[in-house]
């Protein structure tokens, strides 16, 4: 996989959009950009995922950098809800199984 | 979106006694199934792979003998905890895999272990 490096924490105002940036220098033509989420005492949740483009979803938006060194999710209102950590994964290939690195700890506060 | 399920939610044995744990892709079949555990405080760590109907593969460190994994169809996989101890004492995940163009994991509630 390529390394990802991601802040440890964040902190976001309820109502605001939550930006959380990852780092994946190393990443190949090839590999994709999967975020996952996971709430407290919950399996990881699907996000979003991205090879070149800008995407978007109903739960977010991915930005990726033109070189593809770097991406940003973006909550666009986050809620309280959205209180977890967030992983961001660049596996090798289509193939091979997601490794979660320590992600980041988005709180949402009121 | 697809669905994988886990029972049980959460399970508590005593030191020395085994624990199964079931693994269901509810709305999907899935050839692979991988399973995770999770420490309080720490990230998903991938214990193993399984592909139905073959042996599965363990990540280094984690003990085959002790983690027996069986994926006898296209919707269920099941890990066994053998003569659980107290360091067993973890948040366990399965995942399976479904290919939409792009193979794409999906994730299971996770059951909590407590060995006493």
């Amino acid at each position: 996989d390529a390394k990802t490096t991601q802040p440890p924490s964040m902190d976001c105002a309820e109502g605001r959009a939550a930006n959380l940036p990852c780092n994946h220098s190393t990443i190949s033509g090839n590999e994709y950009v999967y975020w996952y989420r996971q709430i407290h005492s919950q399996g990881p949740q699907y996000i979003i995922h991205g090879l070149k483009n800008n995407e978007t979803n109903e739960m977010a938006s991915l930005i990726i950098t033109e070189d593809r060194k770097s991406s940003t999710l973006i909550l666009p209102h986050a809620t309280l809800r959205d209180t977890a950590v967030y992983y961001c994964i660049a596996p090798l290939s289509g193939n091979t199984p997601l490794v979660f690195g320590k992600g980041t700890r988005l709180s949402v506060i009121a | 979106g697809a669905v994988v399920s886990q029972h049980p939610s959460r399970v508590i044995c005593k030191s020395g006694t085994s624990v199964k744990i079931e693994c269901r892709s509810l709305d999907f079949q899935a050839t692979t199934m991988f399973w995770y555990r999770q420490f309080p405080k720490q990230s998903l760590m991938l214990m193993a792979t399984s592909n139905e109907g073959s042996k599965a593969t363990y990540e280094q460190g984690v003990e085959k003998d002790k983690f027996l994994i069986n994926h006898a169809s296209l919707t269920l996989s099941t890990l066994t905890v053998t003569s659980a101890h107290p360091e067993d004492s973890s948040f366990y995940i399965c995942s399976a895999r479904e290919f939409r163009g792009l193979y794409e994991q999906y994730f299971g509630p996770g059951t909590r272990l407590t060995v006493t």
